[in-house]
């Protein structure tokens, strides 16, 4: 069955990055591509980005251009999402989710806290 | 802010009928399909309408979607206890405020 795990909370300083990982299993990780997206507290979701896998095309919101890269590792299935940067807005349950998208296959969510 | 409005809140009673509106505009809701959510707090959302009115295996049929113009509505009859949680709504956008776009969610109280 499709799995997707997610690395384990983080807190920042304002201004440090964050790298967060998704390890895929249970498909052949190159026939479809991730998304990420982001949950404030109390707020809605909020897509962030996509990559392709099988090419590592990237498309990014223009909130989060220009602090974010997403990439993957096709030797462990993994998709990563690094936040350069990072300001106390960015405070934030983030999720990977597979293609195709919106659909089934999220991971289980990393908190991702930003204070001093 | 988000681009898709939801009610921040809804509720009903033991068995009642409750709905959740979501409205767009011609980009979104008005050209491409909807997605509707179920999210328990500090969870994972879980798909239960896609495709507008589709109900992925093992989504009861309790949960219904329609879409009309630019705004769509999810229903759920006969409401249960463990309906209580966040729902959320989704769309393809084809402006610069894609390509997904969600609403703000909607907490659904079970009185």
């Amino acid at each position: 069955q499709v799995q997707l795990v997610q690395s384990g909370a983080e807190v920042k300083k304002p201004g440090a990055s964050v790298k967060v990982s998704c390890k895929a299993s249970g498909y052949t990780f190159t026939s479809y591509g991730f998304n990420w997206v982001r949950q404030a507290p109390g707020q809605g979701l909020e897509w962030m980005g996509r990559i392709t896998t099988y090419n590592g095309n990237t498309k990014y919101s223009q909130k989060v251009q220009g602090r974010l890269t997403m990439t993957t590792d096709t030797s462990t299935s993994t998709a990563y999402m690094e936040l350069r940067d990072l300001r106390s807005d960015d405070t934030a349950l983030y999720f990977c989710a597979r293609d195709p998208f919106p659909g089934h296959y999220w991971g289980q969510g990393t908190l991702v806290t930003v204070s001093s | 802010q988000s681009v898709l409005t939801q009610p921040p809140s809804a509720s009903g009673t033991p068995g009642q009928r409750v709905t959740i509106s979501c409205s767009g505009s011609s980009s979104n809701i008005g050209t491409n399909y909807v997605y509707w959510y179920q999210q328990f707090p500090g969870t994972a959302p879980k798909l239960l309408i896609s495709g507008d009115n589709q109900r992925p295996s093992g989504v009861p049929d309790r949960f219904s979607g329609s879409k009309s113009g630019t705004s769509a509505s999810l229903a759920i009859s006969g409401l249960r206890s463990e309906d209580e949680a966040d729902y959320h709504c989704a769309a393809w956008d084809d402006s610069l405020s894609g390509p997904v776009v969600f609403g703000g969610g909607t907490k659904l109280t079970v009185l």
